[in-house]
């Protein structure tokens, strides 16, 4: 079954640090959904890829779909204490538009 | 309302126990989900239920026993769970499957402890 791999695991920065976590799947995507989930709490949804070498901006989180439609990553510019938590990727998979993968999630830490 | 209600946020209970999750949104999307979720772990799909009908079963043990009585509700019923199912179980809802452009809004769970 389809298998999306996401490194880091874990990233501890200082304030200010720039972050990058990437996914890649071993097989082609349908689309990739990026969420956070913060310490104790549940996954938000943060933004939906579907167009290969698609490229999306929110404030200071910069998210990338690949050519191939394998791999994506999520860029944190001059990252914040807010930004803790974990960041996961998620891709349909199974041919089903309803199986929801998730990564394995990369877990951020920020040094104040 | 752009949220997805789980009740109860805690809940402990004997092996020989059943029990029922809830789950409740109001934003007209037609596909529902159970996810459970361990420490540290990402979330893992067990259930979808799409219109109102089960569509996916991750093959779940049988003492987990989903129920959709209308398209607002969801339910997870328990029975005779085992300690390793001691975890968080997410219920989360979509417009219409996994390529939905607002993408899966989850409930804030339910915290479970089997003893």
């Amino acid at each position: 079954g389809q298998q999306v791999m996401q490194i880091p695991q874990y990233q501890h920065v200082q304030e200010g640090e720039d972050f990058t976590t990437y996914c890649n799947s071993s097989t082609t995507l349908s689309n990739i959904q990026w969420y956070k989930q913060r310490p104790g709490g549940h996954p938000v949804f943060l933004i939906q890829l579907v167009k290969s070498g698609e490229v999306k901006k929110q404030k200071r989180l910069t998210f990338q779909f690949g050519e191939a439609k394998k791999n994506s990553s999520l860029h944190i510019t001059a990252t914040q204490t807010t930004d803790v938590g974990t960041y996961f990727c998620a891709g349909l998979s199974g041919g089903s538009n309803y199986k929801l993968t998730f990564g394995k999630g990369t877990l951020l830490t920020v040094n104040p | 309302d752009t949220e997805v209600t789980q009740t109860p946020k805690h809940l402990v209970m004997g092996m020989t126990n059943k029990k029922s999750l809830k789950c409740e949104q109001h934003m007209g999307h037609r596909a529902m989900y159970w996810y459970k979720q361990k420490a540290k772990k990402p979330p893992e799909l067990m259930f979808v239920y799409s219109y109102e009908k089960l569509s996916i079963n991750e093959s779940v043990p049988s003492r987990f026993s989903p129920e959709c009585p209308n398209s607002s509700l969801l339910n997870l019923h328990l029975h005779a769970l085992q300690p390793e199912d001691s975890a968080l179980y997410l219920c989360a809802s979509s417009q219409d499957g996994g390529l939905s452009f607002y993408g899966y809004t989850f409930g804030s769970g339910t915290r479970l402890t089997v003893v």
